[in-house]
């Protein structure tokens, strides 16, 4: 079983729709969490930093953790066509550490 | 902002040859790490650094060596460049003693013929 799980997609919505987008981990370990959205052929973009539980918004993008299922949430309010990228999750122990785990990614297509 | 910069964004390099990845940061950031990043894989650690001439090995260090003599650049060297270390190349760095968020460049896509 992988530290972390991450549906690969692709996930294709509507312009304006909310996306959820989602990753399991199975070490309780984990206390930092991050994403990243990666345009095709560019590097990872960080999006969003959380520690331990609860929710952080940015603008359109609201991170949730809830440690108690092992389970992370990136919400896209309005999503747009600019949007279609991979989003990776990412989450590391805590500080001291070098190690970080990241998801394989999920596939996001918002059409016009 | 954070800006970490690689030498090159794509690059053709022959089975046998000495390949160098060269990857620089404006912030700062004691951390620097190399993964490689394969479809259906995601990113692998290859090797990482928390100071300047200081170095440990990722998950997949085999075929790789690294160096580190400024804080700001942290390069990547295979040794002997093989058809199986095709992959996007990414670096990335972070500050303090480690769990802080990382920073990622823009990635070198290595195609070894």
């Amino acid at each position: 079983q992988k530290e972390v799980e991450q549906d690969p997609g692709p996930l294709s919505v509507p312009e304006g729709a909310i996306v959820s987008l989602n990753c399991t981990y199975s070490n309780s370990a984990f206390q930092y969490f991050m994403w990243y959205r990666q345009y095709s052929r560019k590097g990872p973009e960080l999006l969003m930093y959380t520690y331990s539980s609860g929710n952080k918004e940015d603008g359109r993008f609201t991170a949730q953790v809830d440690k108690s299922s092992k389970y992370i949430s990136l919400f896209i309010r309005d999503s747009q066509p600019s949007d279609s990228a991979t989003y990776l999750c990412a989450m590391t122990t805590y500080p001291g550490t070098y190690k970080y785990i990241f998801g394989t990614g999920t596939r996001l297509k918002v059409l016009a | 902002d954070v800006k970490v910069t690689q030498s090159s964004r794509y690059l053709v390099k022959r089975t046998g040859e000495k390949v160098f990845l060269e990857c620089v940061q404006d912030m700062d950031h004691e951390n620097m790490f190399w993964y490689r990043q394969d479809p259906g894989l995601g990113l692998r650690l290859i090797y990482f650094s928390y100071d300047v001439k200081m170095k440990e090995k990722g998950d997949i260090p085999e075929g790789y060596s690294v160096s580190r003599e400024k804080k700001e650049r942290f390069s990547l060297i295979l040794e002997s460049a093989s058809t199986n270390q095709t992959s996007m190349y990414l670096c990335a760095s972070s500050s303090g003693t480690g769990g802080n968020e990382q920073y990622f460049g823009p990635g070198t896509r290595l195609t070894v013929t």
